[in-house]
């Protein structure tokens, strides 16, 4: 593994399903986030976590759940996905919550 | 309510100068930072400003302006492979990145 990873690279999903996004770095990094991207949007914030067994909530939180139980893994949960969760998900990393996010490739999560 | 504003759209010729403008409303600041960000792919760091003036890297220069909440990433001699989203964002009093909705630029020969 080099940087940050993330699976699935796609998913098409039923609305009510649980689904679970998963991310992994290898760079030691302190803090991680996810943010989902929509058309003509900025990436908004869902979830944060500024280290290994602590996680805080974002901009756009309802609906998603994290964990951070080690510091390279960082899931992302829906519990029971709506239409409305149909977005590009990207998870990042940095050093610490003050330095620069590096990004995972993304998934692009659609939700019928 | 925080807000960051850029142009959603700019079209330049290759060769050329074009400078991306962004403005900022924040619940304080502690930095502001530029990514590139190419179709269908993640968001790269570009660059980063938190004190006023102008950084160099290479053929991209950002300007910061605090006391107007200003900000710009000038791209020189323009690429074919420059064209992308570019990304300004600003890292608030909580240390959480407020993003603008990027503006496209668009390279044409």
């Amino acid at each position: 593994i080099a940087g940050i990873t993330q699976a699935p690279t796609s998913q098409i999903l039923a609305a009510g399903r649980r689904m679970t996004l998963r991310c992994t770095q290898d760079m030691r990094h302190n803090a991680m986030y996810w943010y989902r991207q929509d058309l003509g949007l900025g990436l908004r914030l869902i979830h944060y976590s500024n280290t290994a067994g602590t996680t805080g909530k974002g901009e756009v939180p309802d609906g998603y759940s994290v964990s951070r139980a080690n510091t390279d893994d960082f899931p992302l949960t829906l519990a029971s996905a709506v239409p409305s969760q149909t977005s590009v998900y990207f998870c990042a990393s940095s050093v610490d919550s003050s330095n620069e996010q590096f990004f995972g490739p993304g998934t692009r999560l659609t939700v019928l | 309510g925080q807000n960051i504003d850029q142009p959603t759209e700019m079209t330049a010729t290759e060769g050329a100068i074009v400078q991306i403008n962004c403005t900022y409303q924040t619940s304080g600041f502690n930095g502001l930072f530029w990514y590139q960000q190419h179709a269908g792919e993640a968001p790269t760091f570009l660059s980063y400003n938190v004190l006023d003036g102008l950084e160099e890297k290479g053929r991209f220069s950002s300007f910061l302006s605090r006391s107007k909440g200003y900000s710009y990433l000038l791209l020189k001699e323009l690429q074919m492979k420059d064209s992308a989203s570019y990304l300004c964002a600003v890292m608030d009093s909580n240390y959480q990145l407020i993003w603008g909705a990027g503006t496209k630029l668009i390279i044409k020969p």
